[in-house]
């Protein structure tokens, strides 16, 4: 199975912040990587696929870059409602494995 | 508008059995390949199963032999049956829809399964 490492686990950043999240992939997938926002009491919803393509509705401060075993989230510009946990999702080869997950909480 | 509504959570002894089901709306269950994941409280994303449009299954190791996927066209409806239930498997249940190569792309809300005695 191929193994997904996110970092950091928690990360505390204030509005406004520009922040980065990393998915490390233990072979590699291509750009076959998605990744998702979770939060509390809500089920997780598709920010981005292909490593790099905003699903539709999703707000351009989202941004997602990488191939082959590294890849990074990145929100240009905090918004209040962007607290909450990121997962990313290897679509390469079955299992589709997520990371740890990514927990962003307001400094 | 496109909705997975999931039912048939609850208690459940360990060792019991238990079917899930998704009920979808707005698209055709049978046209798309369909998924199972789960979380257990405080803890992260886990992909249980996948149906393909032509039936075909895959599953986690940590449910195979356990669970079995499938769905009923007639009621554009997926399931997840689950038998030798463990304390581990206590998680909330979401079913989504898998878009190759893209991921999952629309959630259900979940349902809660609790195995404990």
């Amino acid at each position: 199975d191929i193994q997904v490492t996110q970092s950091p686990s928690f990360l505390s950043a204030s509005v406004g912040d520009r922040v980065t999240i990393t998915c490390r992939a233990s072979q590699g997938i291509s750009s076959f990587l998605a990744w998702y926002q979770q939060k509390p009491g809500e089920a997780p919803k598709l920010l981005i696929y292909a490593a790099s393509t905003l699903q539709s509705g999703v707000p351009s401060r989202f941004s997602g870059s990488g191939s082959g075993t590294e890849f990074t989230l990145t929100i240009s510009s905090l918004q209040p409602e962007d607290f909450a946990t990121y997962y990313c999702q290897q679509l390469d080869s079955y299992p589709p494995t997520f990371g740890q997950g990514t927990r962003l909480e307001i400094k | 508008d496109v909705q997975l509504v999931e039912t048939g959570g609850g208690l459940i002894q360990p060792g019991g059995s238990l079917r899930l089901s998704c009920a979808a709306s707005g698209f055709i269950v049978s046209s798309n390949y369909m998924s199972w994941v789960r979380q257990a409280p405080g803890k992260g994303l886990e992909w249980l199963s996948v149906i393909y449009r032509g039936g075909t299954t895959y599953y986690a190791d940590s449910v195979k032999g356990r669970f079995t996927i499938s769905r009923d066209d007639s009621k554009n409806t997926l399931y997840l049956q689950m038998s030798s239930l463990r304390d581990e498997d206590t998680a909330v249940y979401y079913c989504a829809r898998e878009v190759v190569t893209v991921g999952l792309d629309v959630w259900g809300k979940g349902t809660t399964v609790t195995v404990s005695s």
